[in-house]
C-alpha cells in the first residue's frame, strides 16, 4: 500500500538559508510524486511534480525536488529561503499506480522563516 | 482565470443541522474531488467524480455524508445530521484528465 511520511512537522530557517523538507514514500508501483504548498486560509497549490523521466524536477518559486528510487525519497529544497516561503508544505503520492486522481498526502511540514 | 470556487468560506451551525457545501470547478475540468482536512487525520480524499459520475466514494466517512454533481459546473457535499466531529476544513479540487488537481480555498466548518 502507498504511504507518505514527512519528517519534521515544523522546520525553521533563517532568511537566505537552505530549505530542506523531507519526504519518504512507499509504493508498490512506480509513483507519481507531488509537493503542494498551503498558505493560511487558502487551498493547496502545486509546487512541482514527478511522473517519469528526469529525476530532478524544478517547480515554482525556486523550489526543486529529486526523486531517489533507491532511497524512496522525494525531498524538497530551495537554496535561499525568503520570508514569503513561510507556509505549510505537503508531499503526496498517487494510489493505484499512475494518474493524478487518488492521492494520499503526508501530514505536512510547517516552514517558518526568520529574519 | 477563475479558480475552483467554494461556498460558503465559513459555516457555523449546531449539531443535528443539515450542512451543504458547494463547489464550482474550473470550466472544462472533468474531474472533481472533495477532501477533508483536520489536525488529527490530515488531508483525506472523500470522493471524486469524473464527468459528473462518482468514481470512488470509499473515503466518505459514513452515511451522513453525501455528494452530488448534477452538472459539470456544480457539486455539493451534504452532511445530515451534522456532528461536532465533522468540524474541519473541506476542500474541493478539480482537474483535467492526466493533469494535477487545482484546489479551492476551502470551507471552514464548525459544528457546535
Amino acid at each position: 500500500a502507498q504511504s507518505v511520511t514527512q519528517l519534521g512537522s515544523h522546520v525553521s530557517v533563517s532568511e537566505g538559508a537552505l530549505v530542506l523538507l523531507r519526504c519518504n514514500y512507499s509504493s508498490s508501483v512506480p509513483p507519481y510524486l507531488f509537493w503542494y504548498v498551503q498558505y493560511p486560509n487558502q487551498g493547496l497549490q502545486l509546487l512541482l511534480k514527478y511522473t517519469t523521466g528526469a529525476t530532478l524536477v524544478k517547480g515554482i518559486n525556486g523550489f526543486e525536488a529529486e526523486f531517489k528510487k533507491s532511497e524512496t525519497s522525494f525531498h524538497l529544497t530551495k537554496p535561499s529561503a525568503h520570508m514569503s516561503d513561510a507556509a505549510e508544505y505537503f508531499c503526496a503520492v498517487n494510489i493505484g499506480g499512475g494518474g493524478y486522481n487518488k492521492l494520499i498526502f503526508g501530514a505536512g511540514t510547517r516552514l517558518a522563516v526568520h529574519p | 482565470d477563475a479558480g475552483v470556487i467554494q461556498s460558503p468560506r465559513h459555516e457555523v451551525t449546531e449539531m443535528g443541522q443539515e450542512v451543504t457545501l458547494r463547489c464550482k470547478p474550473i470550466s472544462g475540468h472533468d474531474y472533481l474531488f472533495w477532501y477533508r482536512q483536520t489536525m488529527m487525520r490530515g488531508l483525506e480524499l472523500l470522493i471524486y467524480f469524473n464527468n459528473n459520475v462518482p468514481i470512488d466514494d470509499s473515503g466518505m466517512p459514513e452515511d451522513r455524508f453525501s455528494a452530488k454533481m448534477p452538472n459539470a459546473s456544480f457539486s455539493t457535499l451534504k452532511i445530515q445530521p451534522s456532528e461536532p466531529r465533522d468540524s474541519a476544513v473541506y476542500f474541493c479540487a478539480s482537474s483535467v484528465s492526466n493533469q494535477p488537481q487545482h484546489f479551492g480555498d476551502g470551507t471552514r466548518l464548525s459544528i457546535l
